[in-house]
């Protein structure tokens, strides 16, 4: 079974629409987090939610709109698509969000999302 | 912002050599971790390092840590062509929800 598991693995759409990635662990951990890689392989931190709670919101447009209806899932919704929003977007899980049981994060395969 | 910084950008060698990357840090951190990343997957988990050790060891890992010098090093020894991959360091600071990554070492180990 995997254990943080992304859709879509890859999405390729038009500038200007709206697309949604989800995300789903079976980990039973408490935090999940958006990292967005860009093509020079810099990872950057998005969002993080522990326990449905929105913990984490670095700066990024509006347009992106995290979503977390229970503890497993967290979805990313992004409006208006920019060309610079080209990216592998990657979910991922700890337990608890603070102190040695956030210490490891297991990741998702990530979802690459093209804006053409 | 921006706290691993991994050096260097690139590494190529013969397969069974030894292979070391280092990692550059600003601020203080509570512990120091090491990933991969094979081409085109997520990011897996190596070994982690608390504040307060110096030198961590798994299987054919060797990570240290000096804090004094904000920096640590991955080697892994005997290297094969699996190993072939990104790695990144990433710290998490003391009292801090957030994991940070450095930009990650692509090392090519050629059979």
């Amino acid at each position: 079974d995997t254990a943080v598991s992304q859709t879509p693995k890859y999405l390729v759409t038009q500038m200007g629409n709206d697309k949604s990635i989800k995300c789903e662990q079976n980990l039973g951990h408490d935090t999940m987090y958006w990292y967005k890689q860009d093509s020079k392989k810099f990872l950057k931190i998005m969002f993080s939610y522990n326990n449905k709670e929105l913990i984490i919101n670095e700066t990024v447009p509006n347009r992106f709109s995290p979503k977390s209806p229970d503890k497993a899932h967290l979805n990313l919704h992004i409006n208006s698509l920019e060309l610079g929003d080209s990216a592998v977007y990657f979910c991922a899980s700890s337990q608890g969000s603070r102190g040695s049981g956030a210490n490891v994060l297991t990741f998702g395969a990530g979802s690459r999302l093209t804006v053409l | 912002s921006q706290q691993g910084e991994e050096d260097p950008q690139a590494l190529s060698i013969q397969e069974g050599e030894n292979a070391t990357m280092n990692c550059s840090y600003k601020t203080s951190i509570n512990n120091l971790q090491w990933y991969r990343q094979n081409s085109g997957r997520g990011l897996v988990h190596l070994i982690l390092i608390r504040s307060n050790e110096r030198e961590k060891h798994s299987g054919r890992l060797r990570v240290t840590l000096d804090t004094s010098k904000k920096s640590s090093s991955l080697l892994i020894t005997a290297s094969r062509a699996a190993d072939t991959a990104s790695y990144f360091c990433a710290t998490r600071g003391a009292g801090s929800y957030q994991l940070t990554f450095g930009k990650g070492t692509k090392l090519s180990v050629i059979p």
